[in-house]
């Protein structure tokens, strides 16, 4: 079975500054896609990044880009100069290339403290 | 260009009463996914829907829920005779094609509270 985990259940950061959150995931498919979803306090599912897994470059949006590493099964979130509209719950998901269900992780509370 | 829609956002019910949560794709997504939500806890897939057709139920909970996807208008999400532990939010998706390389983009949710 395909699972999602992220470790850090709360994390903090000061404004301007770098913070990563991290997401690990287990499955035995070759091909798949990886999402970084925000959730701010409105609760609307708003999607950052989109990572596919036979891409070798890392996904970057703007402030936002992944470290996505394959054989280690990890796919980290790093948000630089951190703004206060960056508080929110972020949520790691995961799909495999020939379905359509999305694994999601637990979600990492991220405040951004000015 | 409209997002996926839900409706309405919040809704309040009492236990054994009827919830009806509906959802408006995206212009040119004919795939719509739902997801429940539950308090502290990531999305979890529920049903999978065309037009007209239930293609996956597999995450639905066997009784008391229901959802369709009509030819014209909204697709619903039904759920029958409620109790305090659907108290949740559910999320619409929807995607232009059920492959993983489509994006699934959500809509803002609907939160049922069951008193």
């Amino acid at each position: 079975a395909q699972t999602v985990t992220q470790s850090q259940p709360e994390m903090s950061v000061q404004e301007a500054e770098t913070v990563t959150l991290s997401c690990t995931y287990d499955t035995s498919e070759s091909n798949y896609y990886l999402f970084w979803y925000k959730q701010p306090p409105s609760r609307q599912m708003i999607l950052v990044i989109r990572q596919e897994a036979y891409k070798q470059q890392n996904a970057t949006e703007n402030r936002f880009s992944v470290n996505f590493q394959k054989a280690a099964k990890s796919f980290s979130l790093k948000i630089s100069d951190s703004q206060l509209g960056d508080t929110a719950m972020y949520f790691c998901a995961f799909t495999g290339a020939g379905t359509y269900k999305y694994i999601f992780g637990t979600g990492t509370r991220l405040k951004v403290l000015a | 260009n409209a997002g996926v829609m839900q409706n309405p956002r919040h809704l309040v019910r009492r236990r054994g009463q009827e919830a009806r949560l509906r959802c408006s794709p995206m212009k040119g997504h004919s795939h719509v996914y739902w997801y429940r939500q539950l308090p502290e806890e990531g999305l979890k897939f529920m049903v999978y829907l065309q037009k007209e057709n239930i293609i996956d139920e597999s995450g639905m909970p066997k009784e008391r829920f229901s959802a369709e996807f009509p030819k014209e208008g909204p697709s619903i999400l039904r759920i029958q005779q409620v109790v305090r532990g659907d108290s949740a939010a559910y999320f619409c998706a929807s995607s232009r094609r059920d492959r993983g390389a489509d994006t699934q983009y959500f809509g803002p949710g609907t939160r049922l509270t069951v008193l």
